[in-house]
């Protein structure tokens, strides 16, 4: 089956520093892949839609300027989360659509821990 | 505005117990619905994918319906069990293609 592969599983960094957060297709392309953030106890919002060789779509309220999205292959793309503040520690998860099967099923992550101290 | 509800926020039944899920929604302009379960500080795991086409999907012990003209969707969990605890979230594709989560409904069954 369709595997997603996120990288790191977690990750401490301090205040003002920038952390990237990697998002691999394993065993198919994926044309679009989906960056969410999780607050504790709280369901997962989508922050952007990023396809391959083009910009991201941001939703409404994500600086686009402080998550940076890069989309540079059919199999990876990376978010990155620039000057880092303690109000941007959450859990990170990125999805994939697995362009084989008509874009039917979506792909998760094992998502990312991320805590800014 | 598509808007996704699920009931019960928590749910605490003992082991062994039959129970149900919902989630409701209130467009009923979807692709396609999605169960998932998320364990403490981990990913997603997809339980069912129902297309809009179809009415209910089975895997194991889970049967999941889909009714798009009441925006409602059901999770059967039948004999649960201790390792069914988790937080299961239900999840639309939309006509925009866009997944939207549900709040999820937190399980704890009871030894």
């Amino acid at each position: 089956g369709a595997v997603v592969s996120q990288h790191p599983s977690w990750v401490i960094c301090k205040s003002g520093t920038s952390v990237k957060i990697e998002c691999r297709s394993l065993d198919f392309q994926a044309t679009t892949m989906f960056w969410y953030r999780q607050f504790p106890k709280q369901s997962l919002m989508l922050m952007a839609t990023s396809n391959e060789g083009s910009k991201a779509t941001y939703e409404q309220g994500v600086e686009k300027d402080k998550f940076l999205i890069n989309h540079a292959s059919l199999t990876l793309s990376t978010l990155t989360v620039t000057s880092a503040h303690p109000e941007d520690s959450s859990f990170y998860i990125c999805s994939a659509r697995d362009r084989s099967r008509g874009g039917y099923g979506y792909t998760f992550g094992s998502g990312t821990r991320l805590t800014v101290v | 505005k598509q808007e996704v509800t699920q009931i019960p926020a928590a749910l605490s039944v003992p082991e062994g117990e039959n129970l149900v899920l919902n989630c409701s929604f209130t467009d009923s302009a979807i692709y396609n619905l999605q169960w998932f379960r998320q364990d403490p500080g981990k990913g997603l795991t997809s339980l069912l994918l129902i297309q809009s086409s179809q009415r209910e999907q089975t895997s194991g012990r889970l049967n999941a319906s889909l009714d798009k003209s009441s925006g409602r969707s059901t999770l059967y969990i039948a004999a649960s069990q201790p390792g069914d605890s988790a937080t299961y979230l239900c999840a639309l594709k939309t006509s925009y293609d866009k997944v939207i989560f549900g709040p999820g409904t937190s399980l704890s069954v009871i030894p």
